[in-house]
Formats: C-alpha cells, structure tokens, sequence
C-alpha cells in the first residue's frame, strides 16, 4: 500500500529557532492534512492541502503542497515552547482508501 | 458539542481477559476510525466505518480483534483474548462525509495495558 515517510523522526531546537518537518510519498497523494498531537494528548487537525504547489500559513506555521502532490512540508518560524508535541501528515489515499499516517516527527523545543 | 467521547479512558487487563473499548462519535458525523498508537509502530488505522459499515478492515491485527457499529452514535472494539503486545493507546476518530477528506475528529484514548 501507499506509505508517506516523515523526516526528521525527532527534532530538538531552541526556543526561537525554525524547524520543518517533511513528508515524501514515492506516489501522487491525494490530499495532505496535517495534525498536532501534544504529549499524552490526541491528534488535533492544523490544515488541508488540496491543490498543487498549495502554500498555506496559520501565524508561525507554514504549509506546502509540492507541485508533483509527492512532498508535503510544515515549516514553523521562531519556535515556542508551545509548538512541543508531534505532527503528522496523514494522507487520505484517494479512490484506494488506504487511509495513511505518516510515522510523526516530535518536536522538542529547549527554552 | 461534547467531541468524541471514549471509555474507559484507561484500561488495565490481565493476558487473556476479554476488552471493550467504546466509542460516541460526535453527532452527525458518517465516518468513524480506530486507530491504535505504540512508539513502535506509530498510528495504525484498525478499521474505517462509514454509515456504520465495515469499508477497511485491513488494519485489524488478527481475529482477536473485532469492531462494530450498531447505530450511528455508537461503536466497540473488542479483543478476545488480549495479550500483552495489545498495550497500546486506542483512539477513535469522526468525520462528515465518506472516505478521509475532511479533517477527523479524535477522542481522548483508551490507554490500554494487558499484563
């Protein structure tokens, strides 16, 4: 089945610094949304992507939506202590319904 | 709205022991999901309704395991018998709408631990 891969796994940054996670899939996704889970919480979703090249911002975070719809990424600029927790992409699979989450990248921030 | 509401929010077995794990969606919503989260294995979907029929159950480990959904507002995951690699956090999710286009709602968990 389709799988989408995450990286980095982990990330740790200091409060202030910029951090982006990736997600890469080897097939065209159909659309790409993305969550925040904080520790000990459950996945919240963020956003939507839908459209090719699609670009995305809530605040701080950045959202893209690569032109061939294979890559997805979550950029978030000056990093607070609140941005703490995992992100997952998660990709709706189409006609197939193989419903996919990516592995999450876990974000530590040292303030 | 209440959100999706999951009980018991935690759950300690002994190997063996039959589990139920249950699951209100939020009210409206067609789509409902399990899924089980280790730090092995990430999130896995179990399995996927829509207008409470079965649409994937791939995800499902084995035949321990088995999910209804008898009515619109209510859903089980059941394990027979449970092991110890069934520790795990189980979620249940919601959505509007067919297949996983619109954002999914989660609940809180079930945390699950099978000694």
């Amino acid at each position: 089945g389709q799988q989408v891969m995450q990286i980095p796994q982990y990330q740790h940054v200091q409060e202030g610094e910029d951090f982006t996670t990736y997600c890469n899939s080897s097939t065209t996704l159909s659309n790409i949304q993305w969550y925040k889970q904080r520790p000990g919480g459950h996945p919240v979703f963020l956003i939507q992507l839908v459209k090719s090249g699609e670009v995305k911002k809530q605040k701080r975070l950045t959202f893209q939506f690569g032109e061939a719809k294979k890559n997805s990424s979550l950029h978030i600029t000056a990093t607070q202590t609140t941005d703490v927790g995992t992100y997952f992409c998660y990709d709706s699979g189409g006609s197939n319904y193989k419903l996919t989450f990516g592995k999450g990248t876990l974000l530590t921030v040292n303030p | 709205d209440a959100g999706v509401i999951q009980s018991p929010r935690h759950e300690v077995t002994e190997m063996g022991q039959e589990v139920t794990l249950r699951c209100k969606p939020i009210s409206g919503h067609n789509s409902l999901f399990w899924y089980r989260q280790t730090m092995m294995r990430g999130l896995e979907l179990l399995i996927y309704f829509n207008n409470n029929v079965p649409i994937d159950d791939s995800g499902m480990p084995e035949d321990r395991f088995s999910a209804k959904m008898p009515n619109a507002s209510f859903s089980t995951l059941k394990i027979q018998p449970s092991e110890p690699r069934d520790s795990a956090v189980y979620f249940c999710a919601s959505t509007y709408g067919g297949s996983g286009y619109n954002e999914q709602f989660f609940g809180p968990g079930t945390r699950l631990t099978v000694l």
